[in-house]
């Protein structure tokens, strides 16, 4: 079962940035927070993942709350290649563990 | 660096033949992972491999389905017989380490007749 709650779909005007919330109010010590996304008809793509620091990449930031019950991806740019559903997942760095996709966020980007 | 390569990237077969699936994962990545998606819903998991043996197949729906990574590889999915509810598409990821930002493939899409 997913351990993460995102709202069903979100909105974001082409240029602005795009705020995805992922609420994982159960999360484990151990567990990282991971974001991929999927562009229609592609394969799963991986973002950005983090422990409780904040994290940036070429792709992304990641923002996890100080009791690590939620997080934000932000798109500081979103264009119109970045419609996609994005999945935020839970999981420890553990031979044992893999992802569990959940049912995402469907964003929209508007031109 | 290649990426994960998957063959072929359509199948379309009738019901009861068979259908093999392949995934090359990115040179040394030691786990590969098969995941699947159904028209309407989520992505699940399949297996895990680690080089060749199999740490974690409890997504496998049934024994129709068989999975091999001979060699620590490239790793193939078979489907025998096929049945209707088998159509959908297939991916294949492989990641250095376990749950270390996977690389997924494009995946096959399977549609069985």
């Amino acid at each position: 079962d997913a351990k993460t709650t995102q709202p069903p779909s979100m909105d974001c005007a082409e240029g602005r940035a795009a705020n995805l919330p992922c609420n994982h109010s159960t999360i484990s010590g151990n567990e990282y927070v991971y974001w991929y996304r999927q562009i229609h008809s592609q394969g799963p793509q991986y973002i950005i993942h983090g422990l409780k620091n904040n994290e940036t990449n070429e792709m992304a930031s990641l923002i996890i709350t100080e009791d690590r019950k939620s997080s934000t991806l932000i798109l500081p740019h979103a264009t119109l290649r970045d419609t996609a559903v994005y999945y935020c997942i839970v999981g420890a760095w553990r031979r044992d563990d893999k992802i569990i996709f959940g049912k995402g966020t469907r964003l929209h980007i508007l031109p | 660096e290649a990426g994960v390569t998957q063959f072929p990237s359509h199948s379309v077969i009738e019901k009861g033949q068979t259908v093999t699936l392949r995934c090359d994962p990115i040179s040394g990545h030691d786990n590969l992972y098969w995941y699947r998606r159904v028209m309407g819903k989520e992505i699940k998991f399949l297996l895990h491999f680690v080089k060749e043996s199999k740490q974690d197949e409890s997504g496998m729906p049934n024994n129709r389905f068989l999975a091999e990574r001979t060699g620590g590889t490239y790793s193939t999915l078979k489907v025998q017989p096929a049945e209707l509810e088998d159509s959908g598409v297939y991916f294949c990821a492989s990641s250095q380490a376990p749950n270390y930002g996977y690389t997924f493939g494009s995946g096959t899409r399977l549609t069985v007749v």
